[in-house]
């Protein structure tokens, strides 16, 4: 079992709609949470950043976790073609020197 | 724009030569990181340095090396390169510390043929 899973996709999704990404983990000791979002080709860039668990939201987007779960989730509201990308969970679990642990990503489509 | 500079942004190289990539972190950031992501993954943590020192690492071997400069750049060194080695090599920032955010330059695409 990986200790991130994500569902790679793809999901399509008409414009305007609410996307939910997800991501499951195993490893209970992870407590800050991230969602990143790569364009073709380019680096990962932050949109979310969460410690323990929650929810945060900014602007369009929303970010959950649940620890007890040990899941976490990104919701797009009204969806829009530029959102169309790859989105990556990433979580760690504190104190610096562990990096990131990644899920595969969701490659998600907008449709207009 | 994450002020996460890297290069050379495309490189390709035969099998067995060895390979340097560098990275110009965000000013302010004493902490880089650099992670391999292979086509369909996400990113692999392969080590980071904090103030000159390696303070972590992934499941990477010895080939891997890298450097952390006094002006907090970097470079990462690979060594006797394999086909597998194929992937974008992304350096990331951060201020070291607990809970500090995690930024990310463009990366370097490395094809090994």
């Amino acid at each position: 079992q990986k200790e991130v899973e994500q569902d790679p996709g793809p999901l399509s999704v008409p414009e305007g709609a609410i996307v939910s990404l997800n991501c499951t983990y195993s490893n209970s000791a992870f407590q800050y949470f991230m969602w990143y979002r790569q364009y073709s080709r380019k680096g990962p860039e932050l949109l979310m950043y969460t410690y323990s668990s929650g929810n945060k939201e900014d602007g369009r987007f929303t970010a959950q976790v649940d620890k007890s779960s040990k899941y976490i989730s990104l919701f797009i509201r009204d969806s829009q073609p530029s959102d169309s990308a790859t989105y990556l969970c990433a979580m760690h679990v504190g104190g610096g020197a562990d990096g990131l642990t990644f899920g595969k990503g969701t490659h998600l489509i907008i449709q207009p | 724009e994450t002020g996460v500079t890297q290069s050379p942004t495309h490189l390709i190289k035969t099998r067995g030569q060895q390979v340097t990539l560098r990275c110009s972190s965000q000013s302010g950031h004493n902490t880089v990181s650099w992670y391999q992501q292979a086509l369909g993954q996400g990113p692999q943590f392969i080590f980071q340095y904090y103030r000159e020192e390696e303070n972590g690492r992934g499941n990477f071997p010895p080939r891997f090396s890298g450097l952390q400069f006094p002006n907090y750049s970097s470079e990462l060194n690979v060594n006797a390169l394999e086909l597998d080695d194929s992937a974008l090599y992304l350096c990331a920032s951060s201020l070291g510390g607990r809970g500090n955010t995690i930024y990310f330059g463009e990366g370097s695409w490395l094809t090994v043929v």
